[in-house]
């Protein structure tokens, strides 16, 4: 598609279970990001992946929260021992990142609800 | 303007009104600031986007300014319709290396026909 895919669009786990949210970026695009949006709040910065470069990390709040991103396209957010603080809508967006600000394309988002 | 907790500050207007969203933010060094519209159960989309370098840009119906010496951002949107109705979030680029957008706590904007 043209757009910025994620899947699922819903999630429903119990408490202390694992899972995976997948985000794949428009083509083309060098720049990933996750973003965390809890109810009737702004976007919580997580993860941002840019070409080879090592990842910024610096938003993932607890060392359950990892990501990978394969061949430099699809990216994988995983949540180990999920809690119920970590329900949310996990939002993945893409761009070209040419440095000094760039636009960011969003997906429609992950809903995570943790029971 | 922005806020805190759960509950958006939301701006009611009448259909074809004018209406004007406000955003402060925070670093004085962030050098791109940028508006999305996100509607329930959507993603945020892009409306307008301003450089540092700029104090106003428009758009088909939609006009930004910036106020770099109180650190203001703005969104006006002209002939406001139903389907404008969304939460609006500014967000700013405080690193200049690359595009990590910090987003405030948005603005629901209600429309009524």
């Amino acid at each position: 598609g043209a757009g910025v895919s994620q899947s699922p669009s819903n999630k429903v786990t119990e408490k202390g279970k694992d899972v995976e949210l997948r985000c794949d970026p428009i083509s083309g695009h060098t720049a990933l990001y996750w973003y965390r949006q809890s109810l009737g709040q702004g976007l919580e910065f997580l993860i941002y992946f840019q070409g080879n470069s090592a990842p910024d990390k610096s938003g993932l709040p607890s060392d359950r929260f990892s990501a990978e991103r394969t061949g430099g396209s699809v990216s994988t957010l995983t949540i180990q021992r999920t809690q119920q603080e970590d329900s949310a809508v996990y939002l993945c967006a893409s761009s070209f990142d040419r440095g000094g600000g760039e636009k960011l394309f969003f997906g429609s988002g992950t809903q995570l609800s943790v029971l | 303007g922005e806020s805190v907790g759960l509950h958006l500050p939301t701006l009611s207007v009448q259909e074809g009104d004018n209406s004007i969203i406000n955003c402060a933010y925070s670093n004085s060094a962030s050098d791109y600031f940028i508006w999305y519209k996100q509607e329930s159960g959507k993603g945020p989309q892009f409306i307008i986007d301003i450089r540092s370098n700029m104090d106003k840009r428009q758009g088909q119906r939609v006009t930004v300014l910036l106020n770099k010496t109180v650190k203001h951002l703005s969104l006006q949107i002209a002939a406001t319709q139903p389907g404008d109705s969304a939460v609006y979030f500014c967000a700013e680029n405080r690193n200049s290396g690359y595009s990590t957008l910090t987003f405030g706590k948005g603005t629901m904007l209600l429309v009524s026909p």
